[in-house]
């Protein structure tokens, strides 16, 4: 069985200010772990993912996000927020490859001017 | 090349009543799934079809819920009798067992609210 936990509900920067999603998870195997963001009124995209190659792993738009096996935790971070990250973040768990995917509550980036 | 196409994109019914969803994966990817989301809650698995196969069913609330993939092509998700709880936000999503690890493709959701 694998669950995935994000902290809190909404989080609010500045822009240019250090955006720190936090997502820890559970898993009974080796796992694949994934942030994806959800813009107003468009389906998930994916950000990023993890499959057990680099620890430290980029996305899209200037995000990434570290594997931290002993902390059993992959939050998600980029340095400087734009106007443009405003939307709703999902961090997400699976087994393998075309497997369900387990997500998190997300959490929702708001970017003040 | 068209995304994953869901209709409708928001529904209203009475509790009893009987609503059908249906979603249009991305051409020639195999596998579909529907996941939903109650106010408030994580997203949640419902199932999953590799062509016109259930591969996994594991996340169906009840017999209330009846999901179809006739020709591996399009599938529909029907709800009857409808109830409060169906309430939320209905999403499908494909992707190509060929192609990257955990990418689906995800369309924009049918609302429902079951009055």
């Amino acid at each position: 069985a694998q669950s995935v936990t994000q902290l809190g509900s909404h989080v609010s920067v500045s822009e240019g200010a250090l955006v720190l999603l936090r997502c820890n998870y559970s898993s009974s195997v080796p796992p694949y772990l994934f942030w994806y963001v959800q813009y107003p009124n468009q389906g998930l995209q994916l950000l990023l993912k993890y499959t057990s190659a680099a620890t430290l792993v980029k996305g899209i738009n200037g995000f990434e996000a570290e594997f931290k096996k002993s902390e059993t935790s992959f939050h998600l971070t980029k340095p400087s927020a734009h106007m443009s990250d405003a939307a709703e973040y999902f961090c997400a768990v699976s087994t393998g490859a075309n497997s369900k995917l387990t997500f998190g509550k997300g959490i929702t980036l708001s970017v003040r001017p | 090349e068209a995304g994953v196409t869901q209709f409708p994109s928001h529904s209203v019914i009475e509790k009893g009543q009987t609503v059908t969803l249906r979603c249009d994966p991305i051409s020639g990817h195999d596998n579909l799934y529907w996941y939903r989301r109650v106010m408030g809650k994580e997203i949640k698995f419902l199932l999953h079809f590799v062509k016109e196969s259930k591969q996994d069913e594991s996340g169906m609330p009840n017999n209330r819920f009846l999901a179809e993939r006739t020709g591996g092509t399009y599938s529909t998700l029907k709800v009857q009798p409808a109830e409060l709880e169906d309430s939320g936000v209905y999403f499908c999503a494909s992707t190509n067992t060929a192609g990257v690890v955990g990418e689906l493709f995800f369309g924009e959701g049918s609302r429902l609210t079951v009055l």
